[in-house]
C-alpha cells in the first residue's frame, strides 16, 4: 500500500538553528500538507501546497518557515531559526486530485528543540 | 470548518460495536463529514466519508441522519488496537485543509 514517508524520524536542535524536515508523498498526489501537533495538544494545520505553491497557510506559519518541493519527489518544511515552541511532532499530508478523498498522513518527524 | 461536536471520552468492551457519535449542526448541503483516527502519537489515520448516505468499508460504518446535523461512526467489533482518539471533521471548502478538533478519546477494554 502506497505511503507518505518522513525523515528524520526524530531530530534534536539547538535554538536558533534551522532544520529541515522531509516528506516524500505518495507519487501520484498532487496537494501537500504539513501539519503539527505539540506534545498532548491538537493537529493543527500549518500549510497547503499545489502547483509548486502555498495554497493557503495558518496564522503559526509564519517567515520562519518555508516549503519547498525541490525535485518530483521531495517536499520539505524548513525553520529557519528554531524556537523552543517549535518542539512539537510534525506530520506531512498528501491526496491525490479528486473531488472527495483521504488525506494520506506520514507517520511524523518529532522535533525537540532545546 | 463547519462546528463539530465529540464527547471528550469514550469506552467499550473488546468485540463489542463502539459508536461514536458526532453532531455537526451547522453542516451545509454539499459539506462531507470525514472521519479519521489518532493512535498515540502516529499520524492521523483516515476511516471513512460520507455526504448523506450511510457508508461502510473494511473499518467501520457511517451513518449519517437524514437532517446530516449528527453522524455516528461504527466499529463494529473494536479491538484493543482501535483505542485511539478519533476526529469527526467537516471541511468547508474543496481544500481538504482539515481542522482537527479535540475528537474522542476511545478506550477499548480487555
Amino acid at each position: 500500500e502506497p505511503e507518505v514517508t518522513q525523515t528524520p524520524s526524530h531530530q534534536v536542535t539547538q535554538m536558533g538553528q534551522e532544520v529541515i524536515l522531509r516528506c516524500v508523498p505518495i507519487s501520484n498526489h498532487l496537494y501537500f500538507y504539513w501539519y503539527r501537533q505539540i506534545l498532548g495538544q491538537k493537529v493543527e494545520f500549518l500549510v497547503s501546497f499545489y502547483n509548486n505553491e502555498i495554497s493557503e497557510k495558518s496564522e503559526i506559519f509564519d517567515d520562519q518557515f518555508s516549503v519547498e518541493r525541490p525535485d518530483g519527489s521531495n517536499f520539505t518544511l524548513k525553520i529557519r531559526s528554531t524556537k523552543l515552541e517549535d518542539s512539537a511532532m510534525y506530520f506531512c499530508a498528501s491526496h491525490a486530485l479528486t473531488d472527495t478523498g483521504e488525506l494520506f498522513f506520514g507517520e511524523g518527524s518529532r522535533l525537540t528543540v532545546l | 470548518d463547519a462546528k463539530t461536536t465529540q464527547p471528550p471520552s469514550m469506552d467499550c468492551a473488546e468485540g463489542r460495536a463502539a459508536n461514536l457519535p458526532c453532531n455537526h449542526s451547522t453542516i451545509s448541503g454539499n459539506e462531507y463529514v470525514y472521519w479519521y483516527r489518532q493512535i498515540h502519537s502516529q499520524g492521523p489515520q483516515y476511516i471513512i466519508h460520507g455526504l448523506k448516505n450511510n457508508e461502510t468499508n473494511e473499518m467501520a460504518s457511517l451513518i449519517i441522519t437524514e437532517d446530516r446535523k449528527s453522524s455516528t461512526l461504527i466499529l463494529p467489533h473494536a479491538t484493543l488496537r482501535d483505542t485511539a482518539v478519533y476526529y469527526c471533521i467537516v471541511p468547508m471548502d474543496s481544500s481538504y485543509k482539515l481542522i482537527f478538533g479535540s475528537g474522542t478519546r476511545l478506550l477499548v477494554r480487555p
